[in-house]
Protein backbone atom coordinates (compact mmCIF):
# COMPACT_ATOMS: atom_id res chain seq x y z
CA UNK A 1 0.00 0.00 0.00
CA UNK A 2 1.09 3.54 -0.84
CA UNK A 3 2.07 6.57 1.39
CA UNK A 4 0.69 9.90 -0.30
CA UNK A 5 0.49 12.82 0.96
CA UNK A 6 -1.27 15.72 0.20
CA UNK A 7 -0.96 19.75 1.85
CA UNK A 8 -3.01 21.73 2.63
CA UNK A 9 -6.01 19.53 3.21
CA UNK A 10 -8.07 23.07 3.22
CA UNK A 11 -7.09 26.29 1.17
CA UNK A 12 -9.78 29.42 1.35
CA UNK A 13 -7.84 32.18 -0.83
CA UNK A 14 -8.53 35.03 -2.55
CA UNK A 15 -8.88 35.71 -6.32
CA UNK A 16 -5.72 36.35 -8.46
CA UNK A 17 -3.45 34.60 -5.45
CA UNK A 18 -1.13 31.94 -6.55
CA UNK A 19 -0.87 28.88 -4.97
CA UNK A 20 0.90 25.39 -5.16
CA UNK A 21 -0.73 22.01 -4.00
CA UNK A 22 1.85 19.63 -2.79
CA UNK A 23 1.85 16.06 -3.27
CA UNK A 24 4.50 13.48 -1.89
CA UNK A 25 4.42 9.41 -1.93
CA UNK A 26 7.24 7.67 -0.30
CA UNK A 27 6.71 4.63 -1.72
CA UNK A 28 9.11 5.45 -5.49
CA UNK A 29 6.02 5.16 -7.77
CA UNK A 30 7.14 6.34 -11.29
CA UNK A 31 3.56 7.62 -11.71
CA UNK A 32 1.58 10.64 -10.92
CA UNK A 33 -2.03 12.11 -11.53
CA UNK A 34 -3.72 15.06 -10.20
CA UNK A 35 -7.49 14.89 -10.20
CA UNK A 36 -10.07 17.53 -10.24
CA UNK A 37 -13.18 16.73 -8.64
CA UNK A 38 -16.71 19.00 -7.70
CA UNK A 39 -18.33 16.97 -4.60
CA UNK A 40 -20.49 13.84 -5.32
CA UNK A 41 -19.04 14.25 -9.40
CA UNK A 42 -16.71 12.44 -11.17
CA UNK A 43 -12.94 12.38 -11.31
CA UNK A 44 -11.25 14.69 -13.85
CA UNK A 45 -7.27 14.16 -15.00
CA UNK A 46 -5.66 17.27 -15.46
CA UNK A 47 -1.97 16.40 -15.09
CA UNK A 48 -0.27 12.97 -14.86
CA UNK A 49 3.50 12.43 -14.99
CA UNK A 50 5.63 8.81 -16.17
CA UNK A 51 8.74 10.12 -14.21
CA UNK A 52 11.12 12.41 -13.12
CA UNK A 53 11.26 15.95 -16.04
CA UNK A 54 7.86 14.00 -17.66
CA UNK A 55 4.79 15.69 -17.37
CA UNK A 56 1.67 15.84 -19.62
CA UNK A 57 -1.82 17.23 -19.81
CA UNK A 58 -5.22 15.56 -18.94
CA UNK A 59 -8.53 15.36 -20.44
CA UNK A 60 -9.33 18.14 -18.45
CA UNK A 61 -8.15 21.77 -19.75
CA UNK A 62 -7.01 23.34 -16.92
CA UNK A 63 -5.33 26.40 -16.00
CA UNK A 64 -2.57 24.92 -13.63
CA UNK A 65 1.12 23.62 -13.80
CA UNK A 66 2.89 21.01 -12.90
CA UNK A 67 6.31 20.17 -11.95
CA UNK A 68 8.40 16.84 -11.60
CA UNK A 69 11.99 17.32 -10.55
CA UNK A 70 11.90 14.89 -8.18
CA UNK A 71 10.50 11.31 -8.15
CA UNK A 72 8.50 11.56 -4.71
CA UNK A 73 7.24 15.14 -5.79
CA UNK A 74 4.49 16.47 -7.71
CA UNK A 75 3.28 19.82 -6.82
CA UNK A 76 0.30 22.02 -8.66
CA UNK A 77 0.34 25.00 -9.23
CA UNK A 78 -1.98 28.05 -9.92
CA UNK A 79 -0.88 31.37 -10.90
CA UNK A 80 -3.84 32.96 -10.24
CA UNK A 81 -6.59 31.57 -8.62
CA UNK A 82 -10.21 31.92 -10.06
CA UNK A 83 -13.10 31.44 -8.08
CA UNK A 84 -14.12 28.71 -10.62
CA UNK A 85 -10.81 26.64 -8.95
CA UNK A 86 -12.96 25.89 -6.31
CA UNK A 87 -13.22 22.12 -6.04
CA UNK A 88 -11.39 19.06 -4.45
CA UNK A 89 -8.00 17.92 -6.21
CA UNK A 90 -6.97 14.35 -5.76
CA UNK A 91 -3.30 13.48 -6.11
CA UNK A 92 -2.51 9.93 -6.92
CA UNK A 93 0.30 7.49 -7.65
CA UNK A 94 0.00 3.94 -9.18
CA UNK A 95 2.61 0.86 -8.82
CA UNK A 96 2.73 -1.75 -11.20
CA UNK A 97 2.03 -2.20 -15.48
CA UNK A 98 -0.44 -0.12 -16.93
CA UNK A 99 -3.06 -2.98 -17.26
CA UNK A 100 -2.39 -3.65 -13.24
CA UNK A 101 -1.82 0.05 -12.07
CA UNK A 102 -3.98 -0.13 -9.17
CA UNK A 103 -4.09 4.12 -7.97
CA UNK A 104 -3.51 4.81 -4.18
CA UNK A 105 -4.57 8.38 -3.48
CA UNK A 106 -3.70 11.01 -0.94
CA UNK A 107 -6.14 12.56 1.28
CA UNK A 108 -7.12 15.53 -0.83
CA UNK A 109 -7.21 19.52 -0.89
CA UNK A 110 -10.01 21.17 -0.58
CA UNK A 111 -9.99 24.99 -2.41
CA UNK A 112 -12.52 27.78 -2.07
CA UNK A 113 -11.51 30.71 -4.03
CA UNK A 114 -13.07 33.40 -2.81
CA UNK B 1 -10.68 4.85 -26.44
CA UNK B 2 -12.11 3.77 -23.10
CA UNK B 3 -15.17 4.28 -21.16
CA UNK B 4 -17.06 3.89 -18.33
CA UNK B 5 -20.58 3.35 -17.66
CA UNK B 6 -22.53 3.35 -14.91
CA UNK B 7 -25.76 3.79 -14.67
CA UNK B 8 -27.07 4.19 -10.81
CA UNK B 9 -26.73 7.66 -9.58
CA UNK B 10 -28.11 6.20 -6.26
CA UNK B 11 -28.63 2.89 -4.10
CA UNK B 12 -30.54 2.05 -1.35
CA UNK B 13 -29.46 -0.94 0.41
CA UNK B 14 -30.93 -2.09 3.89
CA UNK B 15 -28.04 -3.34 6.25
CA UNK B 16 -27.28 -6.76 6.53
CA UNK B 17 -27.95 -7.33 2.97
CA UNK B 18 -25.87 -7.81 -0.25
CA UNK B 19 -25.98 -4.89 -3.01
CA UNK B 20 -24.89 -5.20 -6.77
CA UNK B 21 -23.61 -2.07 -8.47
CA UNK B 22 -23.57 -1.87 -12.07
CA UNK B 23 -20.63 -1.19 -14.31
CA UNK B 24 -19.58 -1.32 -18.10
CA UNK B 25 -17.19 -0.95 -19.87
CA UNK B 26 -15.67 -0.45 -23.34
CA UNK B 27 -12.54 -0.55 -24.58
CA UNK B 28 -10.13 -1.67 -27.48
CA UNK B 29 -6.80 -2.68 -25.06
CA UNK B 30 -6.67 -6.64 -25.03
CA UNK B 31 -5.40 -6.56 -21.13
CA UNK B 32 -6.60 -4.48 -18.89
CA UNK B 33 -7.67 -3.82 -16.00
CA UNK B 34 -10.81 -2.85 -13.78
CA UNK B 35 -11.00 -1.30 -10.27
CA UNK B 36 -13.32 -0.35 -7.37
CA UNK B 37 -12.81 3.00 -5.46
CA UNK B 38 -14.83 3.85 -2.64
CA UNK B 39 -15.08 7.56 -1.54
CA UNK B 40 -16.52 8.46 1.88
CA UNK B 41 -17.76 11.89 2.36
CA UNK B 42 -14.55 12.79 3.83
CA UNK B 43 -13.38 12.52 0.12
CA UNK B 44 -10.39 10.53 0.40
CA UNK B 45 -10.33 7.65 -2.32
CA UNK B 46 -10.10 4.21 -1.25
CA UNK B 47 -8.93 1.06 -3.35
CA UNK B 48 -11.46 -1.53 -2.81
CA UNK B 49 -10.66 -4.42 -5.44
CA UNK B 50 -9.00 -5.08 -8.88
CA UNK B 51 -9.59 -7.57 -11.60
CA UNK B 52 -7.09 -8.20 -14.92
CA UNK B 53 -8.83 -9.01 -17.85
CA UNK B 54 -7.14 -12.04 -18.37
CA UNK B 55 -8.01 -13.34 -14.85
CA UNK B 56 -10.32 -16.25 -14.65
CA UNK B 57 -11.85 -16.05 -11.44
CA UNK B 58 -13.63 -13.32 -9.97
CA UNK B 59 -11.70 -11.06 -7.62
CA UNK B 60 -12.50 -11.08 -4.12
CA UNK B 61 -11.82 -8.66 -0.91
CA UNK B 62 -13.31 -9.76 2.23
CA UNK B 63 -16.92 -8.42 2.06
CA UNK B 64 -16.33 -7.19 -1.82
CA UNK B 65 -16.52 -9.40 -4.97
CA UNK B 66 -16.41 -8.04 -8.37
CA UNK B 67 -19.11 -9.79 -10.55
CA UNK B 68 -16.51 -10.10 -14.28
CA UNK B 69 -18.61 -11.00 -17.30
CA UNK B 70 -16.30 -10.18 -20.78
CA UNK B 71 -18.48 -10.86 -23.42
CA UNK B 72 -20.81 -8.34 -21.70
CA UNK B 73 -18.38 -5.86 -20.62
CA UNK B 74 -19.13 -5.55 -17.14
CA UNK B 75 -17.42 -5.39 -13.86
CA UNK B 76 -20.38 -5.18 -11.05
CA UNK B 77 -19.57 -4.97 -7.55
CA UNK B 78 -21.16 -6.93 -4.87
CA UNK B 79 -20.92 -5.92 -1.26
CA UNK B 80 -22.09 -8.43 0.93
CA UNK B 81 -23.73 -8.07 4.28
CA UNK B 82 -23.63 -4.24 4.13
CA UNK B 83 -22.87 -2.08 7.28
CA UNK B 84 -23.76 1.33 8.25
CA UNK B 85 -19.97 2.15 6.84
CA UNK B 86 -20.33 1.24 3.50
CA UNK B 87 -22.34 4.35 2.46
CA UNK B 88 -20.15 6.66 0.14
CA UNK B 89 -20.19 6.97 -3.61
CA UNK B 90 -18.57 3.96 -5.20
CA UNK B 91 -16.27 4.76 -8.59
CA UNK B 92 -15.61 2.05 -10.96
CA UNK B 93 -12.23 1.99 -12.96
CA UNK B 94 -10.35 0.57 -16.25
CA UNK B 95 -6.89 1.16 -16.71
CA UNK B 96 -5.30 0.50 -20.14
CA UNK B 97 -2.77 2.07 -22.69
CA UNK B 98 -1.41 5.32 -21.39
CA UNK B 99 -4.89 6.27 -19.32
CA UNK B 100 -7.23 5.63 -16.32
CA UNK B 101 -11.06 6.06 -16.88
CA UNK B 102 -13.37 6.46 -14.09
CA UNK B 103 -17.11 5.95 -14.22
CA UNK B 104 -19.57 8.98 -12.74
CA UNK B 105 -19.94 7.11 -9.66
CA UNK B 106 -22.94 5.67 -7.64
CA UNK B 107 -23.76 6.78 -4.25
CA UNK B 108 -25.19 4.07 -1.94
CA UNK B 109 -26.97 4.30 0.73
CA UNK B 110 -27.00 1.85 3.82
CA UNK B 111 -30.37 1.67 5.92
CA UNK B 112 -30.48 0.48 8.93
Amino acid sequence: EADIYQTPRYLVIGTGKKITLECSQTMGHDKMYWYQQDPGMELHLIHYSYGVNSTEKGDLSSESTVSRIRTEHFPLTLESARPSHTSQYLCASTQGTWDQETQYFGPGTRLLVL
Amino acid sequence: AQKITQTQPGMFVQEKEAVTLDCTYDTSDQSYGLFWYKQPSSGEMIFLIYQGSYDEQNATEGRYSLNFQKARKSANLVISASQLGDSAMYFCAISGTYKYIFGTGTRLKVLA
